[in-house]
């Protein structure tokens, strides 16, 4: 089965500090990517960073990076130096061929993330 | 900015009702989305194209149709609007055919009363 699992519903972090959201995953196909989105207040999705399964290293976009850990099946996003805007629903993703899904994301059920001055 | 734009972003209907929800891309991307977000459920796939009137059903397509006559547009249809179908709904395309990153519409909130 395909699947995301965010085990966290709700984390705090005081502003200026990292903090880490959890993220596994479960697949049988080799081939797969995995993504990242931030949902502020507003209600837009943001798409954040991409990891893919062949990849060699951990992939960073800014402050954010992938804390990608093949065998252990997780995918962590790392939050460094943590912003008040950075208060927000992060999303997990999965993108995978299984089953003829021609690619499709299914996603974590959420992590709300609140940045405390 | 993907250029997506979705209309309308709020509505209230009636149970019973038909709805249709517009999804338009100006970027002629292939790949487009339908997908509904409802608390501690994440977002679930409801349907998706694959070209111009080539689409097929995701994992809660009950109760909803889809048609695509144009690369740009992707409707969505309740045909008869039910409570449970209370939701945002939220379009996407795939930006990328090498990453499959998809980019979101900015949603539309759906009230049946």
């Amino acid at each position: 089965a395909q699947k995301i699992t965010q085990t966290q519903p709700g984390m705090f972090v005081q502003e200026k500090e990292a903090v880490t959201l959890d993220c596994t995953y479960d697949t049988s196909d080799p081939s797969y990517g995995l993504f990242w989105y931030k949902q502020p207040s507003s209600g837009e999705m943001i798409f954040l960073i991409y990891q893919g399964s062949y990849d060699q290293q951990n992939a960073t976009e800014g402050r954010y990076s992938l804390n990608f850990q093949k065998a252990r099946k997780s995918a962590n996003l790392v939050i460094s130096a943590s912003q008040l805007g950075d208060s927000a629903m992060y999303f997990c993703a999965m993108r995978t061929n299984y089953g003829g899904s021609q690619g499709n994301l299914i996603f974590g059920k959420g992590t709300k993330l609140s940045v405390k001055p | 900015d993907a250029g997506i734009t979705q209309s309308p972003r709020h509505k209230v209907t009636e149970t019973g009702t038909p709805v249709t929800l517009r999804c338009h891309q100006t970027e002629n991307h292939r790949y487009m989305y339908w997908y509904r977000q409802d608390p501690g459920h994440g977002l679930r796939l409801i349907h998706y194209s694959y070209g111009v009137k080539d689409t097929d059903k995701g994992e809660v397509s009950d109760g909803y149709s889809v048609s695509r006559s144009k690369t740009e547009d992707f409707l969505l249809t309740l045909e008869s609007a039910t409570s449970s179908q209370t939701s945002v709904y939220f379009c996407a395309i795939r930006y990328s055919e090498v990453y499959n990153e998809q980019f979101f519409g900015p949603g539309t909130r759906l009230t049946v009363l």
